[in-house]
């Protein structure tokens, strides 16, 4: 069972648009929630996080809206440009758990100009 | 600039085989993970080492996979005998510690036949 659920799995819209990627979690442990952006051939790389006390986060054209009482957040990318095109991943972890980041399965993003 | 370094880049093996995977981890970090990423699991947890000790060995691979950290700057992941659905890429990422920023590799691309 997914402990970290990610929708939809793949996403296309147009340059200038708004993406919006949903995330959600069923450990209450969970407290950290980083963003992964990963292009081909490359590792995955951290993108924005945020923690648990936290509702919002922004960085850039990145923003995490964190909803903790209904364990799901969502990163909305806006303005998507083509360079934004690349496989996101939503990850998760315990102050009791170390560093380990649990991940979702992804969602592949395409932007077209 | 020296992030995480993992060789090889790729690797063919035949089924049976044993195969070692390289990692470097960036330089002065106490965490060392090990992934295993493909398309439909998505990133799976294969270890993790905190200042060089085994903190978690993930469950079901613990069969074939054995990764070690020899010292704090170099881990091998070993997997003994091959077979073909081992084939992905395999991650190896590393951080300083609490909810700090995960570096990953490029990963080493598997292919077993």
């Amino acid at each position: 069972q997914q402990q970290v659920r990610q929708s939809p799995q793949s996403l296309t819209v147009w340059e200038g648009e708004t993406a919006i990627l949903n995330c959600s979690y069923e450990n209450s442990a969970f407290d950290y929630f980083p963003w992964y952006q990963q292009f081909p051939g490359e590792g995955p790389a951290l993108l924005i996080a945020i923690r648990s006390v936290s509702d919002k986060k922004e960085d850039g054209g990145f923003t995490i809206f964190f909803n903790k009482r209904e364990k799901n957040l969502s990163l909305h990318i806006k303005d998507s440009q083509p360079g934004d095109s690349a496989t996101y991943f939503c990850a998760a972890s315990a102050n009791s758990a170390g560093n380990k980041l649990t991940f979702g399965i992804g969602t592949r993003v395409l932007v077209r100009p | 600039d020296a992030g995480v370094t993992q060789t090889p880049r790729h690797e063919v093996a035949e089924k049976g085989q044993t195969i070692i995977l390289k990692c470097e981890p960036v330089s002065g970090h106490n965490d060392l993970f090990w992934y295993r990423q493909t398309k439909i699991q998505g990133l799976e947890l294969l270890s993790y080492f905190r200042s060089k000790s085994l903190m978690e060995d993930g469950g079901a691979f613990k069969d074939r996979f054995k990764a070690e950290m020899l010292n704090s700057s170099f881990s091998t992941l070993k997997i003994q005998p091959t077979e073909p659905k081992d084939s992905a890429v395999y991650l190896c990422a590393s951080s300083f510690g609490q909810n700090t920023e995960v570096f990953f590799g490029k990963g080493t691309r598997l292919t077993v036949v």
